[in-house]
């Protein structure tokens, strides 16, 4: 059984530019969580997502950062006029629907803001 | 509102010894609570977690943590540090409701081991 997958791995992009960042949830995971983590720091829980909807993104900063997650294909994060404050390493969760909603985490994106 | 604090940032062992890294919870219902290990430039693995009955839970690779409610506490313990126990081990908290919920994270513990 695959785990969560993410990509890229690896994500360099020149301020003002567009990041895209992909996340296969676990099969059988309906549910994603997004988080992000600094250097020297601990991950911050941006939002979290079902199929079609966001459930919470009480973490998600307000401006130039959305997510989706469609009812095909990966969940996307996605960061608009990327600044150097972005640089960081985003993690994929994905948790089942049922019972106790363990999350297991994909290896993460790593974003480099030039 | 939850929050984790670790105390230590950097611990370090001899290979052998026992490890202990400390988590300390607050929350506002009864949590659900987890720890987890960041390999270099990995994602994160669960290590073991604690939802509801037996206080003392058993993880892989011979870890295990104890739950204790009057001292809002959930540490990390190894009888006999390995080489390969050197990584990155987060604390992490949940507010229950099935753990449908961001999880709320302690800043890390790096785990140094000495030969």
């Amino acid at each position: 059984n695959a785990g969560v997958m993410q990509n890229p791995r690896h994500l360099v992009r020149r301020r003002g530019q567009e990041a895209r960042l992909r996340c296969s949830p676990m099969k059988g995971h309906s549910h994603v969580y997004w988080y992000r983590q600094l250097p020297e720091e601990g991950l911050k829980f941006m939002v979290y997502l079902q199929k079609e909807n966001i459930i919470d993104e009480s973490g998600m900063p307000k401006e130039r950062f959305s997510a989706e997650f469609p009812k095909e294909g990966p969940s996307i994060l996605r960061i608009q006029q990327v600044v150097r404050g972005d640089s960081a390493a985003y993690f994929c969760a994905s948790s089942p629907s049922g019972g106790i909603k363990t999350q297991y985490f994909g290896p993460g994106t790593r974003l480099l803001v030039l | 509102a939850q929050s984790v604090t670790q105390l230590g940032s950097h611990v370090s062992v001899s290979e052998g010894a026992l490890v202990l890294l400390r988590c300390n919870y607050s929350s506002s219902v009864p949590p659900y609570l987890f720890w987890y290990v960041q390999y270099p430039n990995q994602g994160l693995q669960l290590l073991l977690k604690y939802t509801t009955g037996a206080t003392l839970v058993k993880g892989i690779n011979g870890f295990e943590a104890e739950f204790k409610k009057s001292e809002t506490s959930f540490h990390l313990t190894k009888p006999s540090a390995h080489m390969s126990d050197a990584a990155e081990y987060f604390c992490a908290v949940s507010s229950g409701g099935g753990g449908a919920d961001g999880l709320t994270f302690g800043k890390g513990t790096h785990l140094i081991i000495q030969p």
